[in-house]
């Protein structure tokens, strides 16, 4: 079985700080992961994923995210926030195995950017 | 290309009624999932089909709920009787077949209350 675990559930920053979410996960075979945003009364929308190769992702709007696996990881960074990347944000994982077509969420953190 | 299309976007509707979601995927995809999105649970996979064929069903909460996905353009969820506890966002997502894929498409989900 998989599963995901999103440390924080609310991140308050100010405009132009770095911010990092942070997401874990658990699978007993080798797994893609996915970082997908949510604007409020909307669906998910793909920010970056690992699938193989280097362990430093680059996604959308300036995140990115760096695959650990030793400390089974996958935490999203971005330099410098802005306004308009106040939204919730998911971790996801999904198997390279024969459960691979199914993603496994965590809880979501809300990333609010403050003025 | 249009993304996945739900209908309806909202939904009230009285303890006891039958309730229909709907779901258009994108074309080509012959993955197809339902989500539901509560603030408790978070995004739980209710059910996924390939090829319109139903894989795993074991997130379906019970038996009022079932799925249908009569040809790989259009997917339905029906609750019948749909209960309070049965509100949430209901989301489907869709995916293609393919190594170094996984990502899903999400449509912009159903609001469902349930009074």
């Amino acid at each position: 079985a998989q599963s995901v675990t999103q440390l924080d559930s609310q991140v308050p920053v100010f405009e132009e700080a770095p911010v990092e979410l942070r997401c874990n996960y658990s699978s007993s075979v080798s797994v893609y992961l996915f970082w997908y945003v949510q604007y409020p009364n909307q669906g998910l929308q793909l920010l970056l994923k690992y699938l193989s190769g280097s362990t430093l992702v680059k996604g959308i709007n300036g995140f990115e995210a760096e695959f650990n696996k030793s400390q089974t990881s996958f935490h999203l960074r971005k330099p410098s926030v802005h306004i308009s990347d106040t939204a919730e944000y998911f971790c996801a994982v999904g198997g390279s195995g024969g459960s691979n077509y199914k993603l496994t969420f965590g809880k979501g953190t809300l990333l609010t950017v403050n003025p | 290309d249009a993304g996945v299309i739900q209908s309806p976007r909202h939904e009230v509707t009285e303890m006891g009624q039958e309730v229909t979601l709907r779901c258009k995927p994108i074309s080509g995809h012959d993955y197809l999932f339902w989500y539901r999105q509560t603030m408790m649970r978070g995004l739980e996979l209710l059910i996924y089909f390939n090829n319109n064929v139903p894989i795993d069903d074991s997130g379906m909460p019970e038996d009022r709920f079932s799925a249908k996905m009569p040809n790989a353009s259009f997917s339905t969820l029906k609750i019948q009787p749909s209960e309070p506890r049965d509100s949430a966002v209901y989301f489907c997502a869709s995916r293609r077949t393919g190594p170094n894929t996984g990502e899903l498409f999400f449509g912009e989900g159903s609001r469902l209350t349930v009074l």
